[in-house]
């Protein structure tokens, strides 16, 4: 049971590049989060997911696009990197609702943008 | 406007001694309340949570947190440290506002000295 796993683990891009970061979950969740974290400003939302083939905004969406194609993927993408989205990006999930249930993280991805 | 804040960005205790971390929250309304645990290069981890009921609840690892409505805290306890408890500590409380959110913390980091 590897519960939430990241893929990759560092990445570095250039200014105008694009990338997909993966997430995958083994829990059967039907939530799944991005988060990025930065230094001093905590885990901020990104986009998340109620159950397969939705998807919505949180708390800074702009920038990044996600998809949800099947129950166990969690897909965040960035079309044109800037350094303003330098940071290290996590994946969570849970069983239900945002607000109360236990989310599962997994280990992170360090993206460094140029 | 909802936060939550973590006052101390480091605390340093030594190994046996007893140690509280702090949270205080902004938030009209009854909040659900998490402490998350990050050690280094991972992902986060749910010490407790608190959803209503007792004030006081346990969690994993000896971990325990109080709930204070009237001073809006949820600090985190533990009587003894351990080397092994080093890492930042996450605040976190889930807010429905028309829709839900879970709000992080900024961090706490706990460094264990001899």
């Amino acid at each position: 049971n590897a519960g939430v796993t990241q893929t990759p683990k560092f990445r570095v891009l250039k200014t105008g590049q694009s990338m997909t970061l993966l997430c995958a979950q083994d829990m059967n969740h039907e939530y799944m989060y991005w988060y990025r974290q930065d230094p001093g400003m905590g885990l901020r939302l990104i986009h998340y997911s109620v159950g397969e083939g939705t998807t919505a905004k949180g708390e800074v969406p702009d920038g990044y696009n996600v998809s949800r194609l099947k129950k166990q993927n969690f897909l965040l993408g960035l079309e044109s990197a800037a350094p303003s989205q330098t940071s290290v990006y996590f994946c969570a999930s849970s069983s239900g609702q945002l607000v109360t249930d236990t989310q599962y993280f997994g280990p992170g991805t360090r993206l460094t943008v140029l | 406007a909802q936060s939550v804040t973590q006052p101390d960005i480091h605390i340093t205790v030594s190994e046996g001694a007893s140690l509280e971390l702090r949270c205080n929250y902004s938030y009209g309304a009854t909040p659900y309340l998490f402490w998350y645990v990050q050690s280094p290069g991972q992902g986060l981890q749910l010490l407790l949570k608190y959803f209503s009921g007792d004030t006081l609840v346990q969690g994993i690892k000896g971990f325990e947190a109080e709930f204070k409505r009237s001073q809006s805290s949820f600090n985190l306890r533990k009587p003894s440290v351990h080397w092994s408890d080093a890492a930042e500590y996450f605040c976190a409380v889930g807010m429905n506002t028309g829709f839900q959110k879970l709000v992080f913390g900024t961090g706490t980091r706990l460094l264990v000295s001899p």
